[in-house]
């Protein structure tokens, strides 16, 4: 089944707490994109990759940082993680850029205590 | 830099009435323009999209969506909504020659019985 997984679903952490939430994607896609959902807010892109080693920010990249080592993974990291990292995390696949329907996986909830 | 608004945080609307989402946008270059649905604890599944062409684009489940440069606008609508359309919908563009999009706040349509 073509599908975009995340891990975990649920994590509750504290401040400063280095975390890893992992992304893949089973169909070869070449683009990928991390967004965080928070109410009223819609959701805003943190980070998006076009390939294999090749990132760019998104409108809100402080404080998280990722990385496109093979093609189906795509990692967030947060280094040190604050309150204000609160917020339902979404990552993405498409076939090439942004004339492609985006694939959206399940969502992590991360609370940052 | 581009911009996307979506008016109405919440549309209430009887069973097998008409609903219009309103979305405007604003950029100073050729967009990509997205329509995108949430149901409740799921990620985001694309509703329609417009690249170039014809501005009428017809999506999936019924709804469709009118691409009016002039008036930067781009609303979705439907002619007969049912229960199983009660969800979030997100506009979203992406200008051309670019890998980011930009997401509105959502509407929450609510279908009443």
């Amino acid at each position: 089944e073509a599908q975009v997984t995340q891990n975990p679903r649920y994590l509750i952490t504290v401040t400063g707490k280095k975390l890893t939430v992992t992304c893949s994607q089973n169909m070869n896609h070449e683009y990928m994109s991390w967004y965080r959902q928070d109410p009223g807010l819609g959701l805003r892109q943190i980070y998006y990759s076009m390939n294999v080693e090749v990132t760019d920010k998104g409108d809100v990249p402080e404080g998280y940082k990722v990385s496109r080592k093979e093609k189906r993974n795509f990692p967030l990291i947060l280094e040190s993680p604050s309150p204000n990292q609160t917020s339902l995390y979404f990552c993405a696949s498409s076939l090439k850029g942004t004339t492609y329907e985006q694939y959206f996986g399940p969502g992590t909830r991360l609370t940052v205590t | 830099a581009q911009s996307v608004t979506q008016l109405d945080s919440q549309v209430p609307v009887f069973e097998e009435a008409p609903v219009e989402l309103r979305c405007n946008y604003s950029s100073s270059v050729s967009v990509y323009l997205f329509w995108y649905v949430q149901y409740p604890n799921q990620g985001l599944q694309l509703l329609l999209k417009y690249l170039s062409g014809s501005t009428l684009v017809k999506g999936i489940n019924g709804f469709e969506a009118e691409f009016n440069k002039s008036q930067t606008s781009f609303h979705l609508r439907k002619p007969s909504v049912h229960i199983s359309d009660t969800a979030e919908y997100f506009c979203a563009v992406s200008e051309t020659g670019t890998y980011k999009y930009i997401f509105g706040t959502g509407t929450r349509l609510k279908v009443l019985a």
